[in-house]
């Protein structure tokens, strides 16, 4: 079955430096990769979206990468700061149904001033 | 900008009783989703909706729930007979495309006594 696999362990970064978060994939060959965004108690917020015939995508100091071949992604936070403590998910469509989500177990991000 | 609502934010339930979540997704998207989130646990996908009727449904969304879209605005959950272990957040999400980027409500939490 389709397995999503986010470091569960807590990034903790200094402010100012980059967060780099992987979000690995097996048994499944999805046609794109999203990433969100959720505080606690909060419901998840849409960051970016890569399609697999896109290595890279940016969105102000965001940004993703797509490995198609590694079934891998990598998130970047540049010049993180203590407001983009939160935590971070990986979600890709189901096989045989595009809409339907799987999200991975997010990683948490601790950014210290 | 435009946002998907929620309501109740809160709703406290005896097991046995009927719960109705309710959603109101952005108003130009035409699919419409639930997901659910245990505390501590991923979010997991219930069920999708599109053109009046169910897309596609996960194991969870058995016969004690349904959706159903009564007007223009709303979309709405119902358990019918809640259990201990329905207890989660449950986020409302849409998207105004096929396999693209779904924007999330800031969830119900369902508490069942």
């Amino acid at each position: 079955s389709q397995k999503i696999e986010q470091n569960s362990e807590a990034l903790n970064i200094q402010e100012g430096k980059t967060a780099t978060l992987t979000c690995n994939y097996t048994n499944y060959s999805p046609a794109y990769l999203q990433w969100y965004r959720q505080d606690p108690g909060r419901g998840p917020v849409f960051l970016l979206l890569i399609r697999e015939n896109e290595k890279e995508k940016r969105k102000e100091r965001l940004k993703v990468t797509f490995d198609t071949t590694l079934k891998q992604s990598l998130f970047h936070i540049t010049a993180s700061q203590p407001a983009d403590s939160a935590t971070y998910l990986c979600a890709l469509p189901h096989a045989a149904a595009g809409n339907k989500l799987t999200f991975g177990g997010g990683t948490r991000v601790l950014v210290k001033p | 900008e435009p946002e998907v609502t929620q309501t109740p934010s809160h709703q406290v339930t005896q097991m046995g009783q009927e719960v109705i979540l309710r959603c109101v997704p952005i108003s130009n998207h035409l699919y419409f989703y639930w997901y659910r989130q245990i505390l501590g646990q991923k979010v997991e996908f219930l069920v999708s909706f599109y053109n009046n009727e169910i897309s596609e449904k996960s194991e969870i969304f058995d016969d004690q729930f349904s959706v159903e879209r009564p007007d223009g605005s709303n979309f709405t959950l119902k358990i019918r007979s809640t259990k201990l272990e329905d207890s989660a957040m449950y986020f409302c999400a849409s998207s105004g495309r096929s396999y693209n980027e779904q924007f999330f409500g800031p969830g119900t939490r369902l508490t069942v006594l």
